[in-house]
Parts: structure tokens; C-alpha cells; sequence
């Protein structure tokens, strides 16, 4: 089945400093969205954009997609301890233009902000 | 407050029992969801509901059952079918469809069965 992939898969980093994560998927997607878990909790939605935006901002997070290279990033601006969470990519499979309605997600990507 | 709640936070069974995990939402969601999480790794769909008293297979549905009898409930129960039931179950919902609306996760349930 269709997976998007997250890249890299741990990233460290000292607070202050910008963050970037990438998403690549298979298929044909109607959205991707981005999600944010702290260890041992459930997710938390932050961003969902659809595929026919190219860039989504929230605060301090942005979103890029580029459905030609069926790829999607996030960056996170002027990273902060509270930061720190594993990060995933979750996509829909477009088939035929309709959507089954679920989502496929990512292995993630651990991100840890140094204080 | 709206939410998702999820019972026990952990849970600990004997091989070959059958087990229930529950999931209630007061958000007025139609559609809900059971995922599993092993370790390091990202969440893979067990089954959905999109509505009451009908529900779907997710991509790993084999040792699992669900029911959907009420809009705000959707229990999971891990049978002794299934072979490597220790992992961190998680229960989400949302407006339908999925794709184009976030989902809202409860907090989770770990499981562990020796």
C-alpha cells in the first residue's frame, strides 16, 4: 500500500535553529497532512494541505508540497525545547479521484531540540 | 471538553485471552478509527467506522474485532488470533472523510501480553 516516508528519521538540533523534515509518498494523494507526537501520547493534527496548494503556514510551521515529486516538507522556524516530538506524515490515496477516506502514515522522524 | 478518551492507559493480558480496548469521543464524529503503533514506528490502520453499525477492515484487521453500535463508541477487542498483540493502540476520529479533515487521537492504550 501507498506509505509516505519521512526523512531524515532522528534529527537534533539546538534551540533557536530552524528544523526541516520531508515527507515522500507513492501515489496520487487528495491531501497530506502533518501530525505531532510526544513520546507515549497520541497525536496531535498541525497542518493538513491539499493538493492543489503548494505552501501552508501556521506560526511557527510551514508546509510545502510539490505533487510532481510527490514530496511534502515541514519546516519548523526558531526551534524550541517544547519542540521536541516525533513528527508524521500522513497521506490519502487519490484513486480515480475519489478518496477511501483513511489515512497512511509515515515511520516519522524524531526531532530533538537541545535547550 | 470535547475529546477522546481511551481505557485503560495500560493494559496487560496472558497469552491467549481475549482483550477489549475501549475508545469514546463526545466530538459529535461520525467517522472512527483504530491504529496500532510498534516501536519506532508509525501507525498502521486496523479498522474505521464511517458511520454507526457499519465499519471497514483497516491493513492489518487479522486478529482484531471492532463493533459500532453507538455514535461515540468503538471498542476493539485483540483476540488471541492475533500473533504479536504487544503494541500501543491508538483511537482517532474525525468529520468523514479522513482525508480531508483532521483526525483527533485519544491519548492511547499500551498493551502488553506475555
Amino acid at each position: 500500500s501507498q506509505q509516505g516516508e519521512e526523512d531524515p528519521q532522528a534529527l537534533s538540533i539546538q534551540e533557536g535553529e530552524n528544523a526541516t523534515m520531508n515527507c515522500s509518498y507513492k501515489t496520487s494523494i487528495n491531501n497530506l497532512q502533518w501530525y505531532r507526537q510526544n513520546s507515549g501520547r497520541g497525536l496531535v493534527h498541525l497542518i493538513l494541505i491539499r493538493s492543489n496548494e503548494r505552501e501552508k503556514h501556521s506560526g511557527r510551521l510551514r508546509v510545502t508540497l510539490d505533487t510532481s515529486k510527490k514530496s511534502s516538507s515541514l519546516l519548523i522556524t526558531a526551534s524550541r525545547a517544547a519542540d521536541t516530538a516525533s513528527y508524521f506524515c500522513a497521506t490519502d490515496l487519490n484513486a480515480g479521484g475519489t478518496s477511501y477516506g483513511k489515512l497512511t502514515f509515515g515511520q516519522g522522524t524524531i526531532l530533538t531540540v537541545h535547550p | 471538553d470535547g475529546g477522546i478518551t481511551q481505557s485503560p492507559k495500560y493494559l496487560f493480558r496472558k497469552e491467549g485471552q481475549n482483550v477489549t480496548l475501549s475508545c469514546e469521543q463526545n466530538l459529535n464524529h461520525d467517522a472512527m478509527y483504530w491504529y496500532r503503533q510498534d516501536p519506532g514506528q508509525g501507525l498502521r490502520l486496523i479498522y474505521y467506522s464511517q458511520i454507526v453499525n457499519d465499519f471497514q477492515k483497516g491493513d492489518i484487521a487479522e486478529g482484531y474485532s471492532v463493533s459500532r453500535e453507538k455514535k461515540e463508541s468503538f471498542p476493539l477487542t485483540v483476540t488471541s488470533a492475533q500473533k504479536n498483540p504487544t503494541a500501543f493502540y491508538l483511537c482517532a476520529s474525525s468529520i468523514w472523510p479522513a482525508s480531508s479533515y483532521e483526525q483527533y487521537f485519544g491519548p492511547g492504550t499500551r498493551l502488553t501480553v506475555t
